[in-house]
């Protein structure tokens, strides 16, 4: 079956540090990526998608320049949280879409800025 | 533009009860529907999903949902509730398969009680 590796599961950094966030489809190539985020007790939120060797389409309200994607092959994306601040303290996960798989997710990276 | 309701953020159950989770959708195109679980601190999981074909759909764990476009529902079912069914559950749209990013419900936690 279709797996995604995400890592970190947990990171914990300083104020104004950059955080990256590592995206893998284990075992088939995936034509889109897409970032989430999510809240404590709170649904997904759609942050961006990417396609392997564009630049990735960031929804409304997103700051592209503090959320990093790059999706530099088909198998890896990464996210990087730049200058983070307390209030980026959340839950991340990314997805993986290929036509045969359908839509796989990662287990998610737990960020703490302190 | 797609749409997802889900009734109830909490559903509680006791153990053998009957499960049922609401989700409504609004699609403007034949919609691609999903029911993913996710446990604390963890990715989702695909339970099951509905593209074309036969309405009624099987998924893991004894999950099953109904697609039924006269009332643009796709509420998940489960006969007989198990603890380890404790979990927070999504329901998603995206539009057929032409479609690209999940539109998310707000999700529904499931208590099981003994």
């Amino acid at each position: 079956g279709a797996v995604v590796s995400q890592h970190p599961s947990r990171v914990i950094c300083k104020s104004g540090t950059s955080v990256k966030i590592e995206c893998r489809s284990l075992d088939f190539q995936a034509t889109t990526m897409f970032w989430y985020r999510q809240f404590p007790k709170k649904s997904l939120m759609l942050m961006a998608t990417s396609n392997e060797g564009s630049k990735a389409t960031y929804e409304q309200g997103v700051e592209k320049d503090k959320f990093l994607i790059n999706h530099a092959s088909l198998t890896l994306s990464t996210l990087t949280v730049t200058s983070a601040h307390p209030e980026d303290s959340s839950f991340y996960i990314c997805s993986a879409r290929a036509r045969a798989y359908g839509y796989t997710f990662g287990s998610g990276t737990r960020l703490t800025v302190v | 533009a797609q749409s997802v309701t889900q009734l109830g953020s909490h559903v509680s159950v006791s153990e053998g009860a009957l499960v049922l989770l609401r989700c409504n959708y609004s699609s403007s195109v034949p919609p691609y529907l999903f029911w993913y679980v996710q446990y604390p601190n963890q990715g989702l999981q695909l339970l099951l999903k509905y593209t074309t074909g036969a309405t009624l759909v099987k998924g893991i764990n004894g999950f099953e949902a109904e697609f039924k476009k006269s009332e643009t529902s796709f509420h998940l079912t489960k006969p007989s509730a198990h603890m380890s069914d404790a979990a927070e559950y999504f329901c998603a749209v995206t539009p057929g398969a032409a479609g690209n990013k999940l539109t998310f419900g707000g999700g529904t936690r499931v208590l099981v009680k003994p």
